[in-house]
């Protein structure tokens, strides 16, 4: 079974920075393109950004809000995603979910950790 | 960036009753649009991917419809676990973007 569990969500003040985790199993990671998408509260789902696997170069794109302050890695000899968050603002106060990226959609999804940015 | 616009906002409705909602893209996206069930305080889930592939363990009283930019979600006759929202994404485009949500309620 599927299973994506995500941490590292708290409150942070504006300008502040955040890392969130993920862990994965029940299928192959490494082989594995992933995406984390965020939800503000009471709002629509919005993609932040996506890692492709290590054999399919390991690249990293992200969503316009987010670019040169989001970073996405993961070490696939433990199973785990990441989300460095830099230079936090109100904006950014969402569910995050890590999500499994299969040809553009999402099909699996972790149950979200909650950041709020706020002083 | 390519727009997704649902309607309606939100829908009421009854068990039993067949419930459609429609998913409108800015530009042509083909049939590259997946659908999305979200239960309150629960993840989304895919329901369906390439307009009409239901995904695994979906049921089949889901279907989708559509071509080019306009898009329906069909649930045949509604069950009490259907109630929740509802998302359609498009991935043709980069980055993939979602529609503003559809909320199935009681009526």
């Amino acid at each position: 079974e599927v299973q994506l569990v995500e941490s590292g969500g708290g409150l942070v003040k504006p300008g502040g920075s955040l890392r969130l985790s993920c862990a994965a199993s029940g299928f192959t990671f490494r082989d594995a393109w992933m995406s984390w998408v965020r939800q503000a509260p009471g709002k629509g789902l919005e993609w932040v950004g996506r890692i492709k696997s290590n054999p399919d170069s390991g690249t990293t794109a992200y969503a316009a809000p987010v670019k040169g302050r989001f970073s996405i890695s993961r070490d696939d000899s433990k199973n785990t995603l990441y989300l460095q968050m830099d230079s936090l603002n109100a904006e950014d106060t969402a569910l995050y979910y890590c999500t499994i990226h299969r040809s553009g959609y999402f099909n699996s999804w972790g149950q979200g950790t909650l950041v709020t940015v706020s002083s | 960036d390519i727009q997704m616009t649902q309607s309606p906002s939100t829908l009421s409705a009854s068990v039993g009753d067949r419930v459609t909602i429609t998913c409108r893209a800015s530009q042509s996206i083909g049939s590259w649009l997946a659908w999305y069930q979200q239960r309150p305080g629960k993840a989304p889930k895919l329901l369906m991917y390439e307009t009409s592939r239901l995904e695994s363990g979906v049921p089949s009283r889901f279907s989708g419809s559509g071509s080019g930019t306009d898009f329906i979600l069909t649930i045949s006759s509604l069950q009490p676990n259907d109630f929740a929202t509802y998302y359609c994404q498009q991935y043709v485009g980069f980055p993939g973007t979602f529609g503003q949500g559809t909320k199935v309620e009681v009526k």
